[in-house]
């Protein structure tokens, strides 16, 4: 079962604007975590920013940001004043205390135009 | 700042032949992941493992695919006799303790492909 739903295959923004990349995620376990990492060209996997299911405030990392709204299930990633360097694949992740185990969603391709 | 070391960056194998790859996660954690993934596809768990043992693994880690931790540090991934569907960049993961509270740190990667 799909568990971390990303439906925006790619997105674009203008440098120096805000963007919002969207993440849902379907769980019955009350214990998780939620993480953004970016993937650019090069291949490596970088982590910006984790939400734990009993977070009351919003995780927020420098430029980035994670909107997350417990009731709709969903933690999407706000990146504000866009850089070129933002230029990368996306990936929303979920965590259950259970089982260890992490979902990856598809992806979201985000372009950074100058 | 510690970090998950994997080798080689690169590894290029003729169909059916075994290939191991190598993983060093940081030092005090206790968890350890393989993911793959499939060129331009999402990231894809196989396996998790813990206190010397799998804890987890998904469909695709078959009877050819086997982790070991030889030693106290490194952690490996082995494909018995690798087929042209193998080709993929292979990350492994650390996390601390748990993994509903811990960030999960990914090594740079290896690709694997297969010819």
């Amino acid at each position: 079962a799909q568990k971390i739903t990303q439906t925006q295959p790619g997105m674009f923004v203008q440098e120096k604007e805000a963007v919002t990349l969207d993440c849902t995620y379907d769980t019955s376990d009350p214990s998780y975590g939620l993480f953004w990492y970016k993937q650019p060209s090069s291949g490596e996997m970088i982590f910006l920013i984790y939400q734990g299911s009993y977070d009351q405030q919003n995780a927020t990392e420098g430029r980035y940001s994670l909107n997350f709204q417990k009731a709709r299930k969903s933690a999407n990633l706000v990146i504000s004043a866009s850089q070129l360097g933002d230029s990368a694949m996306y990936f929303c992740a979920m965590s259950h205390l259970t089982g260890n185990q992490f979902y990856f969603g598809t992806g979201t391709s985000l372009t950074v135009i100058p | 700042e510690p970090e998950v070391t994997q080798t080689p960056s690169h590894q290029v194998t003729q169909m059916g032949q075994e290939v191991i790859l190598r993983c060093v996660p940081i030092s005090n954690h206790l968890y350890f992941y393989w993911y793959r993934q499939i060129l331009g596809q999402k990231v894809e768990f196989l396996v998790s493992f813990y206190n010397n043992e799998i804890s987890e693994k998904s469909e695709i880690f078959d009877d050819q695919f086997s982790v070991e931790r030889p030693d106290g540090s490194n952690f490996t991934l082995k494909i018995r006799s690798t087929k042209l569907e193998d080709s993929a960049m292979y990350f492994c993961a650390s996390i601390e303790r748990s993994a509903s509270t811990d960030t999960q740190y990914f090594g740079p990667g290896t690709r694997l492909t297969v010819l």
